[in-house]
Parts: C-alpha cells; structure tokens; sequence
C-alpha cells in the first residue's frame, strides 16, 4: 500500500459542481505536491507546497484551487471544471522540503472525469 | 527543445535480455535524476534516483548519468514481462529550483 493516501479514488462531476480532492501523509514529509496527468502523458506539475506554503504554482487555471491545512494535508478543490480537465491527479510529497536530492512518493491517483 | 526527452518507443524486448532506456535533459544545472516505472492505470513509483556522475547499481537496474553529455540512461538486466511499462525520466535542479520535470516517457514491452 501506499504511503500517501488520495480520495477519492475515481469522481465524476458536472461542469457546475464543487468538488474536492484529499491527499494525506504521514512519513513526516514538508513537501506536498499536485500533478495532473492526462492520458500517455507524462505527469504535469500544479502546485507545489514546501513547509506548508506554496512555493510553485505552475499558472493553474483559478478553478483549482490548492490548500495545505498542515503538513500532513493537502487538498485540492475543484470548481467549474471543463470535459478537458477529466484526466488523473496525483499527490506526491517529499522529505525535507521541494528540492535538490528530496524523491517524490506519489499516491495511488484519483481519477477525475468532468461531464 | 523539450527540457527532457526520452525515445517513446514502444522498446520491445525478449524476456532475459537487456533493455537500454535513453534520456537527455537541456537545463546544465539540472541535479537530481530518477527513473519513475509506471503501469497502465497506476501511479509512476521510483525505480533509480542518481546525482553524480558515473553508474548506480540496484539489483537488476543499473542507472548511468553523464552530466557532461546532459545524459541519463537506465539499463534492464534479464528483462522479464512483469517489467512491461512506461518508464519516466525525470529531472530536477537547475533554474527550475524544486521542480520535477518529466519526460514523455518510454513504454516497455518484455514478450516471452
């Protein structure tokens, strides 16, 4: 089993919805990432958070919303989603913070389809 | 030119053999370099991580990085199917401080 637990597992949404997707850790890690990955592509980084703050946002749509409530937690809330944004999302985290040497752990995904 | 760029494939492979998987990266101050093997369906999990020059052994991976030539490669001893996947290049450093760049990825095929 994974280290990093995402929920939920697969969600679908209608265009006016509000969702939210969670992602937890408990190795102790203060980096805290989201990536979304669309079909036989390579993951795609979003938003990065080290030590509880956001380091990188990678010019993400604002109907993404991230947040970090602590270092453990990190959700990501989705809000007026396009069929183009169906795709996997990732939570990965990290020890000692977002850079250098630090190795990424990913969750198991969840799996987003917007209608 | 893509940041990192590795052969899509598909690489097909006899069960046994070697399987040589290829990444070049453009950023020279990049300084951390793993492979992520991802199965269809699932999330990429790590296989190598490397940062300085020369060549890491793991078991049946051996990962080699030549920062010089801005190269990274991974190498597949006795391939066996259970090995069939995409393999992820992934580069980190640089002026893209924090960032993790992928690759396009490499799928791997070990047919018996």
């Amino acid at each position: 089993d994974t280290e990093v637990t995402q929920t939920p597992k697969h969600l679908v949404m209608g265009m006016t919805n509000k969702k939210s997707l969670k992602c937890e850790q408990h190795m102790g890690h203060r980096a805290m990432y989201w990536y979304k990955q669309k079909a036989k592509k390579p993951p795609e980084l979003m938003f990065v958070y080290s030590y509880e703050k956001l380091s990188i946002n990678e010019s993400v749509p604002s109907r993404f919303s991230p947040e970090c409530p602590n270092s453990s937690l990190l959700n990501l809330h989705l809000h007026a989603l396009q069929p183009e944004d169906s795709a996997l999302y990732l939570c990965a985290s990290s020890q000692g913070g977002a850079s250098g040497a630090n190795v990424l752990t990913f969750g198991a995904g969840s799996r987003l389809t917007v209608l | 030119q893509k940041e990192v760029e590795q052969n899509s494939g598909p690489l097909s492979v006899p069960e046994g053999a070697i399987a040589s998987l290829n990444c070049t990266y453009s950023d020279r101050g990049s300084q951390s370099f793993f492979w992520y093997r991802q199965y269809s369906g699932k999330s990429p999990e790590l296989i190598m991580s490397i940062y300085s020059n020369g060549d890491k052994e793991d078991g049946r991976f051996t990962a080699q990085l030549n920062k010089a030539s801005q190269y990274v490669s991974l190498l597949i001893r006795d391939s066996q199917p259970s090995d069939s996947a995409t393999y992820l290049c992934a580069v980190r450093g640089g002026t893209s401080y924090g960032k993790l760049t992928f690759g396009q990825g490499t799928i791997l095929t070990v047919h018996p």
